[in-house]
C-alpha cells in the first residue's frame, strides 16, 4: 500500500521568501510518480511539479522545484521568492507507475499562508 | 484550450435522493478519474474510466457508480444519499494512461446532503 505523509498541517512564509512544504512517502513499488498540486479555495486542484522516481535530476518548474531525496523516501516541495497569490492548500501525491492502478494517493495538504 | 468541466458546481440534496455529477474532460483526454474529498478523510479514489471502461475502483459502497460515454465525457452517481457522501468531488482527466502525463482536475462539485 502508498502513504504519503505531510507533517506540516499549516506554513507562514514572508512575501518574496522561500519555503520548503514536506513530503514523506511510503511504497514498495520500485517504479512511481510523486506529484504536487495546489488547491486554492476555489477548490480547483492545480497540479504544480511532477518526479519520477527513475529521473536522475530533481524536477523543477518556474518558481517550484522538488527536493527528491529518495533513500529518505522525501519529496519536498521548494517555493522560491513566494509570493501572495501562493496561499493555498498544498497536497503531495503518488502513483505506482507498474501494473494497472493508476490512482493518485494524496497526503493530508498543508496550508500555506503567505503574508505580506 | 478549455480546461477539466464539472457540472454543476454546488448541489444541496435530500438524504435518500439520488445525484449525478457530470464530468467534461480536456478534448482528446480519453481518461477520466473520480475523486472525493473530505475535511476527516481527506483525498479519496472513487474509479477511473479509459475509453469507456473502468479500469479501477476505490474502496467505497455500491452506491457510488460512474460511467464514460464515447466523447469521454464521464458521470458519477450516487444513490441512496446519506449525510456522508457530502464533500467536494473532483474529476480529473489524462491524455492517456501513460505514467509520465499528470492529471489536470476540474473545479469540483460541492455536494450537500441534508
Amino acid at each position: 500500500a502508498q502513504k504519503i505523509t505531510q507533517t506540516q498541517p499549516g506554513m507562514f512564509v514572508q512575501e518574496k521568501e522561500a519555503v520548503t512544504l514536506d513530503c514523506t512517502y511510503d511504497t514498495s513499488d520500485p517504479s512511481y510518480g510523486l506529484f504536487w498540486y495546489k488547491q486554492p479555495s476555489s477548490g480547483e486542484m492545480i497540479f504544480l511539479i511532477y518526479q519520477g522516481s527513475y529521473d536522475q535530476q530533481n524536477a523543477t518548474e518556474g518558481r517550484y522545484s522538488l527536493n527528491f531525496q529518495k533513500a529518505r523516501k522525501s519529496a519536498n516541495l521548494v517555493i522560491s521568492a513566494s509570493q501572495l497569490g501562493d496561499s493555498a492548500m498544498y497536497f503531495c501525491a503518488m502513483r505506482s507507475n507498474r501494473g494497472s492502478n493508476y490512482k493518485l494517493t494524496f497526503g493530508k495538504g498543508t496550508l500555506l499562508t503567505v503574508n505580506p | 484550450k478549455a480546461g477539466v468541466t464539472q457540472t454543476p458546481r454546488y448541489l444541496i440534496k435530500t438524504r435518500g435522493q439520488q445525484v449525478t455529477l457530470s464530468c467534461s474532460p480536456i478534448s482528446g483526454h480519453r481518461s477520466v478519474s473520480w475523486y472525493q474529498q473530505t475535511p476527516g478523510q481527506g483525498l479519496q479514489f472513487l474509479f477511473e474510466y479509459f475509453s469507456e471502461t473502468q479500469r479501477n475502483k476505490g474502496n467505497f459502497p455500491g452506491r457510488f457508480s460512474g460511467r464514460q460515454f464515447s466523447n469521454s465525457r464521464s458521470e458519477m452517481n450516487v444513490s441512496t444519499l446519506e449525510l456522508g457522501d457530502s464533500a467536494l468531488y473532483l474529476c480529473a482527466s489524462s491524455l492517456s494512461r501513460d505514467r509520465a502525463y499528470g492529471y489536470t482536475f476540474g473545479s469540483g462539485t460541492r455536494l450537500t446532503v441534508v
